[in-house]
């Protein structure tokens, strides 16, 4: 069954305290993979979609990675405005589902 | 460019009552989604049309969860009769083109269920 994890589940970062959320998965047939930030009372909001190991994309403070197993989202030198839960999700060959992860909540403090 | 629309954006119902839920997603988008998010939890796909049709309702709890997209637009997701365990946010997504691109979010309906 396909299985995406997400870990911390929380994180509480100083700011400017550079660190990296973690998305590990199982896939039959990865075909890509998306990272959103959700805030509070509102949808997701799509940041990055990465397709094949070794890539890599960036946007202001957080580049995001894939490996063949899982995916990082580093964020570098965060501010307090960063502080938001990030869901991973993965869909496969059959590109018909898309299945998220629970999601890493972030706090920056300033 | 305007988002996708829900309404209504909270409801509290009794168990056993019916609720309906309206989404309007961006012009011209041909994939639209509905995601069952639960306090605490990644959301979850519910229902997935590419255009009219239905590309994958294999988590929609059938026996009271219902979803139609009129003319490949607008689309309702209904719960008759409603659990407790069905209070959660339901949130509607829409892509522009084949399945599983870059997806658009409206702001969620949050049901209560009491």
């Amino acid at each position: 069954e396909d299985q995406v994890t997400q870990s911390p589940e929380a994180l509480r970062l100083q700011e400017g305290e550079s660190s990296s959320l973690n998305c590990s998965y199982t896939v039959s047939g990865l075909r890509g993979l998306f990272w959103y930030r959700q805030d509070p009372g509102k949808g997701p909001e799509f940041l990055f979609t990465l397709y094949s190991a070794g890539e890599e994309k960036e946007k202001e403070r957080l580049k995001a990675t894939l490996t063949k197993k899982e995916s990082f989202l580093h964020i570098t030198a965060p501010k307090p405005e960063d502080s938001a839960t990030y869901l991973c999700a993965v869909f496969n060959t059959g590109g018909f589902k898309t299945i998220f992860g629970a999601g890493t909540r972030l706090f920056v403090k300033a | 460019e305007a988002g996708v629309a829900q309404s209504p954006r909270y409801k509290i119902i009794e168990k056993r009552q019916s609720v309906a839920f309206w989404c309007n997603p961006i012009s011209g988008h041909a994939t639209l989604y509905w995601y069952q998010q639960i306090l605490g939890q990644g959301p979850k796909l519910l229902i997935q049309f590419q255009n009219n049709g239905v590309v994958d309702d294999s988590q929609l709890p059938k026996d009271r969860f219902s979803a139609e997209r009129l003319k490949g637009v607008d689309s309702t997701l209904k719960i008759q009769p409603a659990k407790l365990e069905d209070s959660a946010v339901y949130l509607c997504a829409s892509s522009l083109g084949r399945v599983n691109t870059e997806a658009f979010f409206g702001q969620g309906t949050r049901l209560t269920v009491v």
